[in-house]
């Protein structure tokens, strides 16, 4: 079952911009994780943010992590064409329990 | 390699057929995965297989049978599908520790006629 909405569901941008997409989710995580899918095709991971921590950066991303909101942010920066893509947020119990998505939001650059 | 890979990309199958959906991973990774995604929609969790046994079935219709032959190994069997089973399918696998990343095939479109 899915964890919850994902804001905006769709979000267009001009190529530099900064692009900021929400997630948020309703059962206690282990960990919560981004992921970007090309064109309807195998998702690819971005980054995992811990229960216990509130920030993290890679190269042009930047999660937040609020688990008294039960929710989560994605920042990419200085966005470019090939950004274009739907993004996931997935929350895990840990272990192999699988992934719980949200909605997604897809990010259209424009050049 | 930190690849997973998904044979046949694209399936097309009617309602009478029984078909096979294959994944291979050669990470040594112990869990491995099935999801399904409608167009439009996020993947959804079918299967879940740790060391090589069913561990989470997520209330799948008994016309998907999973099989892990080995640790590199995942299978999905289909058989008698509807044409609402129409999606992607997608094959994952991950380390299966606390906090470790899933690495996702590119997925079978299947299309039930």
């Amino acid at each position: 079952s899915q964890q919850g909405e994902e804001d905006p569901q769709a979000l267009s941008i001009q190529e530099g911009e900064n692009a900021t997409m929400n997630c948020s989710y309703k059962t206690s995580i282990n960990n919560l994780q981004w992921y970007r899918q090309n064109s309807g095709r195998g998702l690819v991971h971005l980054i995992l943010i811990r229960s216990n921590e509130r920030e993290k950066h890679s190269g042009r991303l930047r999660v937040t992590l609020d688990t008294s909101k039960k929710s989560s942010s994605l920042l990419i920066t200085a966005s470019r064409a090939a950004d274009t893509a739907s993004y996931f947020c997935a929350t895990s119990g840990g272990g192999a329990d699988g992934l719980t998505f949200g909605k997604g939001t897809h990010l259209i650059i424009q050049p | 390699d930190t690849e997973v890979t998904q044979t046949p990309k694209h399936l097309v199958m009617g309602m009478t057929n029984k078909k096979s959906l294959k994944c291979e991973q050669h990470m040594g990774h112990r869990a491995m995965y099935w999801y399904k995604q409608k167009a439009k929609k996020p993947p959804e969790l079918m299967f879940v297989y740790s060391y090589e046994k069913l561990s989470i079935n997520e209330s799948v219709p008994s016309r998907f049978s999973p099989e892990c032959p080995n640790s590199s190994l995942l299978n999905l069997h289909l058989h008698a599908l509807q044409p609402e089973d129409s999606a992607l399918y997608l094959c994952a696998s991950s380390q299966g520790g606390s906090y470790t990343e899933a690495f996702f095939g590119q997925g079978t479109r299947l299309t039930v006629v």
